[in-house]
């Protein structure tokens, strides 16, 4: 069975980076999907935030182009969110997800605050 | 970006009913339309691809819809494990964009 799971720090101090790791297992992640970075932010608007596909290429909100990065290690199956100059209009929770949208990870929850 | 507007934003239901919750999107999206159902504390789960197409597991008393712009997502006989959150997702342009969601509550 496919399994994503998100880690990575829940506090992050404004204008800094917030840098989340989704691992993913049961699936290699350059076999043939694309693998999604999505946000639910309090109040629960949901936000696609971006992508990279099987053979590595990206695609991302144009809303977040400036500030956003998916990069991946396939030799650790994983794939990674980076994302510069964060606010508080950044705190939400973040998931990672296969690009059909049957398979997600848990969800981690980052806070930005000082 | 194309949007989808969803309503209703909440619904008190009784166990048993029929619910029917609605998108409109603000362009052509086809049939690239997904319903997820989030509970609290968990992640969304896929509930229909492709407008009408049930996914895994799902039960039978959930089916979707399309009516021109408008795609629905229809829970038949209400359970009480069907309380949540629902949101409709389309996916034919990118970016892919969410509806603002429905919190079904019971009466």
């Amino acid at each position: 069975e496919i399994q994503l799971q998100e880690s990575g720090p829940g506090l992050v101090k404004p204008s800094q980076s917030l840098s989340l790791t989704c691992s993913v297992t049961g699936y290699t992640i350059t076999s043939g999907s694309d693998w999604s970075w999505i946000r639910k932010f309090p109040g629960n608007k949901m936000e696609w935030m971006g992508y990279i596909s099987n053979s590595g290429d990206t695609d991302y909100n144009p809303s977040l182009e400036i500030r956003i990065s998916i990069t991946r290690d396939t030799s650790k199956n994983q794939f990674f969110l980076q994302l510069n100059s964060v606010t508080a209009e950044d705190t939400a929770t973040y998931y990672c997800a296969r690009n059909y949208f049957d398979y997600w990870g848990q969800g981690v929850m980052v806070t930005v605050s000082s | 970006d194309i949007q989808m507007t969803q309503s209703p934003s909440s619904m008190s239901v009784s166990l048993g009913d029929t619910v029917t919750i609605i998108c409109r999107a603000s362009q052509d999206v086809g049939l690239y339309v997904n319903w997820f159902q989030q509970k609290p504390g968990k992640s969304p789960r896929r509930m229909i691809y492709h407008t009408t197409n049930l996914a895994d597991g799902v039960p039978s008393r959930f089916s979707g819809s399309r009516s021109g712009s408008d795609y629905s997502l229809t829970i038949s006989s209400l359970e009480s494990e069907d309380v949540a959150d629902y949101y409709c997702l389309q996916y034919d342009e990118y970016p892919p964009t969410f509806g603002s969601g429905t919190k079904l509550e019971i009466k």
